[in-house]
């Protein structure tokens, strides 16, 4: 069966980086995009990104330019996102998620279980 | 950028009602919409892609309608594991999400 498997909660201090994995199993991983989307306390889902993992070409929302960093390692089927300058707006969950493409948009089939990053000083 | 915005904002309702969920965009999305259920804690799961397609294993009192800028989730018989949050989303431009829907038991 389809799984992702992200990595464990993180505390992290203004102005650090935060990387959070997504381990996927249970389908052919280079076949699917892995979208990021996050969650701060009481608020909306936000969608951040893409990695298409065939090839690795990406995607981000304009509100992470320049501070969102998403890679895949094939070899692991890990996908990775990096966000940088982190302020404590940034606090949130973040969940990593599986493109299902239907006539050339996407929808979010497979989620992660999430990932809270914490900022605080 | 496309805002989505639900209505009712929270609804109460008591087990076997019938409830319908309101999402309206900003500007025309053709049939690229999802909904999502979200239980606390949990990470939402999709219930409905391209406004009315049913999600392999979701159950059938589940259905959506709709297109352009006005859509509609219908639950036709609410039963006790269907309270949660629903949110709906568009796929025509990136990816933005509604404000959900906070359904709870009357």
């Amino acid at each position: 069966q389809v799984q992702l498997v992200q990595s464990g909660a993180e505390v992290e201090k203004p102005g650090a980086s935060v990387k959070v994995s997504c381990k996927a199993s249970g389908y052919t991983f280079t076949s699917h995009a892995i979208h990021w989307v996050r969650q701060a306390p009481g608020q909306r889902l936000e969608w951040m990104g893409w990695i298409y993992a065939g090839n690795g070409n990406t995607k981000y929302s304009q509100k992470f330019q320049g501070r969102l960093t998403i890679i895949r390692d094939t070899s692991a089927s890990t996908a990775y996102m990096e966000l940088s300058s982190l302020r404590s707006e940034d606090t949130a969950v973040y969940y990593c998620a599986r493109g299902l493409a239907v006539a050339g948009v996407f929808y979010f089939d497979y989620w992660g279980q999430g990932t809270l990053v914490t900022v605080s000083s | 950028d496309i805002q989505m915005t639900q209505s009712p904002s929270s609804v109460s309702a008591s087990v076997g009602d019938r409830v319908t969920i309101t999402c309206r965009a900003s500007q025309g999305i053709s049939s690229w919409l999802a909904w999502y259920q979200q239980k606390p804690g949990k990470a939402p799961k999709l219930l409905i892609y391209a406004a009315s397609s049913l999600q392999s294993g979701v159950p059938s009192r589940f259905s959506g309608s709709g297109s352009g800028t006005d859509f509609t989730l219908t639950i036709s018989s609410l039963q006790p594991e269907d309270f949660a949050t629903y949110y709906c989303q568009q796929a025509n431009s990136f990816f933005m999400f509604g404000q959900g829907t906070r359904l709870e038991i009357k």
